[in-house]
């Protein structure tokens, strides 16, 4: 059965801080895996990885894939109060088997403290 | 960057009527929409699947039945919950696959209640 796994579920930090969100998978026919930031409304599109140990950063946010280990990680330098949402990871699976479907876990919720 | 619109963005009905959300993709062609539903405080729970001109997937547990999925163009699917009841009532997301990059962008969701 396929599955993802983020950790921690919640977390709450002090502006300023640095966090590292985790995420595991397990999907078959994996393609990629997307990191999406979700405050009220629907999710906004973070990152998209397909290769390991490149890293991808827009700004204060950064991201790095393990395919041999299964994982993914997304950190947040000098976190802001707008930081704060749910943090989604979403491993792809490759469009002839399900047509690119997202897999979602339960997603990490975190708060930033002014 | 890639737009999605739904409308409308929150919707009230009683319930037996039948709701209509649309989903477009404003800026690229989308092969491929997807249709989720998310309850208070859990994660995106995808419903079906759709490809333009052909008919959608549903994943286990959704009735295609009640919940209508049309895909008419590249740019337009519509969800169509009918004969809704309190308990459809939800948060209703679409998301398009942009062809070139295969990268999913969601809208903006519908607010679904049933009273």
């Amino acid at each position: 059965e396929d599955k993802v796994v983020q950790s921690p579920l919640s977390l709450v930090v002090h502006e300023g801080d640095t966090v590292t969100l985790n995420c595991s998978y397990e999907v078959t026919n994996f393609r990629s895996l997307l990191w999406y930031k979700q405050e009220k409304k629907a999710p906004t599109f973070l990152f998209m990885l397909t290769s390991s140990g490149i890293e991808k950063k827009s700004g204060r946010l950064s991201s790095i894939l393990d395919k041999k280990e299964l994982f993914s990680i997304l950190n947040i330098t000098a976190t802001q109060t707008g930081d704060s949402a749910v943090y989604l990871c979403a491993p792809q699976a490759d469009r002839g088997s399900t047509l690119g479907r997202l897999y979602f876990g339960r997603g990490t919720q975190l708060t930033v403290w002014p | 960057g890639a737009v999605v619109s739904q409308h409308p963005s929150w919707v009230i009905c009683k319930s037996g009527t039948s709701v209509k959300i649309e989903c477009r993709s404003l800026d690229f062609q989308a092969t491929t929409m997807f249709w989720y539903r998310q309850f208070p405080k859990q994660s995106l729970m995808l419903m079906a699947t759709s490809n333009e001109g052909s008919k959608a997937t549903y994943e286990q547990g959704v009735e295609k039945d009640k919940f209508l999925i049309n895909h008419a163009s590249l740019t337009l699917s519509t969800l169509t919950v009918t004969s809704a009841h309190p308990e459809d009532s939800s948060f209703y997301i679409c998301s398009a696959t942009a062809q070139v990059t295969d990268t999913q962008y969601f809208g903006p969701g519908t607010r679904l209640t049933v009273l």
